[in-house]
This record gives structure tokens, sequence and C-alpha cells, in this order.
């Protein structure tokens, strides 16, 4: 299975400020014959289901604010909020689907400062 | 715009199976290019992808929960159903159905609370 390692486990961030959410994984989850990185991001509210922000590694679901951008290929990426709204209080997640089991992140729980 | 809802037992005993049925409205379950996906979370824990069917009917399930899972479709009713055999109190979660091309998930249902007790 490939391990989806998360950094922090949780941040605290200032309104307006960026956040920054880090996701490792154990193989690389770049596929070569399409050069495109199988990973995705959700933000998960408290008693809601996730909702898919960011797929293929840095293409923004359509609706999702451009404050939210993805980054990074191969084992490396990021989820970035370029400035922090209360409505974006939530624990992320980081999904590699590139092999089967399609395995989630920890979590990363983001609060305001 | 795809919607999903689960619906099934709340409480399963011991060494039971749990089944769960997703309802898909907006769509058909019959289109291609889709996957049909249960994923669940333990209370106050993160996520666990327990597996998906394809549109072509091939199923892939997570090696942890292989032995005791079963995804299927029942097209003529427009949904997918889900069954975990010998459960255990490690089974209590909140079961989410899902469905996506392209194999990541794009459409949650909104989850329910599946309890394994005596």
């Amino acid at each position: 299975d490939i391990v989806m390692t998360q950094s922090p486990d949780s941040l605290a961030v200032s309104l307006g400020e960026r956040a920054t959410i880090n996701c490792k994984s154990s193989q690389s989850v770049l596929y070569s014959s399409n050069n495109k990185n199988y990973l995705a991001w959700y933000q998960q509210k408290l008693g809601q289901p996730p909702k898919l922000l960011i797929y293929w590694a840095s293409t923004r679901e359509s609706g999702v604010p451009d404050r939210f951008s993805g980054s990074g290929s191969g084992t490396d990426f990021t989820l970035t909020i370029s400035s922090l709204q209360a409505e974006d209080v939530a624990i992320y997640y980081c999904q590699q689907y590139y092999s089967t089991p399609h395995t989630f992140g920890q979590g990363t729980k983001l609060e305001i400062k | 715009q795809l919607q999903l809802q689960e619906s099934g037992s709340g409480l399963v005993k011991p060494s039971q199976t749990l089944s769960l049925t997703c309802a898909v409205s907006g769509g058909s379950i019959s289109s291609g290019g889709y996957s049909w996906s249960w994923i669940r979370q333990p209370p106050g824990k993160g996520l666990e992808w327990i597996g998906y069917i394809y549109h072509s009917g091939s199923t892939y399930y997570n090696p942890s929960l292989k032995s005791r899972v079963t995804i299927s479709v029942d097209r003529s009713k427009n949904q997918f159903s889900l069954k975990l055999n010998s459960v255990t109190a490690a089974d209590t979660a909140v079961y989410y159905c899902a469905a996506g091309g392209d194999y990541f998930p794009r459409h949650w249902g909104q989850g329910t609370l599946v309890t394994v007790s005596s």
C-alpha cells in the first residue's frame, strides 16, 4: 500500500494569512505515460462529507475558490490557501488514486489563530 | 449533478453482515466512465477507502477488508451496495458512498453511521 503522510497534524493561521499543508507519499504517484500525478485534496467540515478541492495534484474543482491551490509532483505535494477565510476551518485530506487501495493521509486540522 | 444517498441498518450485531445501499439520482449508474465507491470514517478518525466498482463491473477492494467485502450494482434500481460480513466493533464508522470519473470521488453522500454492538 502507498502510505500518505500529511504535515502538520494541526495548524492555526490568522485570517487573511497563508495556510500550507504538506502531503508525502511513500512512493511516486506520477504516472509516466500521461505525466499526471494521481493525487487529490479534500476538505471536510464538521458533520459533513468530504468535498473535492483539487485533483491531478493541481487542478481545482469547479466552484472551488481560487485561493485554494495544489502543487507538487512525484512524492511531495502541497495544498495552499492563499488568504484564510473563516469558512476554511476544516480538516484537509490528501488521497492517492495511483494504485489500490486508494489511501488517504491522516488529515490536517486547520483552525483560526 | 449526481446526488447520492446511503441507507441501511444503523445497528449491526457482532459477527453479522453490514448491508448498505446507495441510491443514485441526477444520472444513470449505467453511464460509462464512473467508479462507484465506498469509504468509511470511524468516529473521530480519518478516512478509509473500502473499494469501488467500475462501470465495467470490475471491483477493487482494500486488501485489509477484501475477504469480507462485496460491492455490487443494481442497474434496475439505479443504486449500488456494500456488504461487509463478520463485523466487529472496529467496523463502527460513518459509511460514505461516493462517485466520480477518473478514479477519485467527486460526489459524496451525506454518510450513514453504522454501529456494531450487541
